[in-house]
C-alpha cells in the first residue's frame, strides 16, 4: 500500500547529540514537509522541499536540518544547536500542486533526557 | 503570508450540527482551502477541500463565501468519535507550497 514512513516511533536522545528522523514515502509525491508538535499546540512548519536536491526553511528551521537526495526520501535531523527538541515531529508529502491534499505518517515523538 | 484564524475550542452534543469558521484573509486567488482532523499522536487527516461556495462529501460541508476570505467546515450529526483537532490549511501563495497550520480548533462532543 502506498503512504509515509516515519521511523522510529520514538526515540530518546541525551542532550548534545545530534538524531536523525527517517520519513520515505511511495506515493511518488514531489512535495514533502516537516512539522513539529508540541502538547496541546498547533503544527509548525520545520522545513519543506518542492523538488529534489532544494529544500526551503519553514518557520521554526533553527536547529534542525534536512536533505533531499532522493524523491522518496526527506530526513530530519535534529541537532544539539536546537534548544528544546523533545517534540512530536510529523512528515507530509503531497504531489506538487495548489489542490494536493498533505498524507502525514504516523510521526515520531523524541524526547530528551 | 496567508494566516489563518480560529477558535480555539468548542463544545457540542452527539446528534449536533457542529460549524467552524475558519477565517484567511491573505489568501491567495490560487489557493484551495483544506480541512484536517487530528486525533491525539496521530497525523492529521483530511476531511475536505474547496475553493469557493459550497462543497459537500460523505463527512462533511464546506462553505466559502465569494470573497473567500474565511471558510466553514459543517459537521453533520457529530457523534463522540468527532472528538478531536480541526485545522483549515491555505497554501501560501507567496511562496508557493509553504503550507502554514493555524492554532486549530479542539472540538469536544459530549453525550
Amino acid at each position: 500500500d502506498g503512504g509515509i514512513t516515519q521511523s522510529p516511533k520514538y526515540l530518546f536522545r541525551k542532550e548534545g547529540q545530534n538524531v536523525t528522523l527517517s520519513c520515505e514515502q511511495n506515493l511518488n509525491h514531489d512535495a514533502m514537509y516537516w512539522y513539529r508538535q508540541d502538547p496541546g499546540q498547533g503544527l509548525r512548519l520545520i522545513y519543506y522541499s518542492q523538488i529534489v536536491n532544494d529544500f526551503q526553511k519553514g518557520d521554526i528551521a533553527e536547529g534542525y536540518s534536512v536533505s533531499r537526495e532522493k524523491k522518496e526520501s526527506f530526513p530530519l535531523t535534529v541537532t544539539s544547536a536546537q534548544k528544546n527538541p523533545t517534540a512530536f515531529y510529523l512528515c507530509a508529502s503531497r504531489r506538487q500542486s495548489n489542490t494536493g491534499e498533505l498524507f502525514f505518517g504516523e510521526g515520531s515523538r523524541l524526547t530528551v533526557l | 503570508l496567508a494566516k489563518t484564524t480560529q477558535p480555539v475550542s468548542m463544545d457540542s452534543y452527539e446528534g449536533q450540527e457542529v460549524n467552524i469558521t475558519c477565517s484567511h484573509n491573505n489568501i491567495a486567488t490560487n489557493d484551495y482551502i483544506t480541512w484536517y482532523q487530528q486525533f491525539p499522536s496521530q497525523g492529521p487527516r483530511f476531511i475536505i477541500q474547496g475553493y469557493k461556495t459550497k462543497v459537500t462529501n460523505e463527512v462533511a460541508s464546506l462553505f466559502i463565501p465569494a470573497d473567500r476570505k474565511s471558510s466553514t467546515l459543517s459537521l453533520p450529526r457529530v457523534s463522540l468519535s468527532d472528538t478531536a483537532v480541526y485545522y483549515c490549511l491555505v497554501g501560501d501563495g507567496n511562496q508557493g507550497g509553504k503550507l502554514i497550520f493555524g492554532q486549530g480548533t479542539e472540538l469536544s462532543v459530549k453525550p
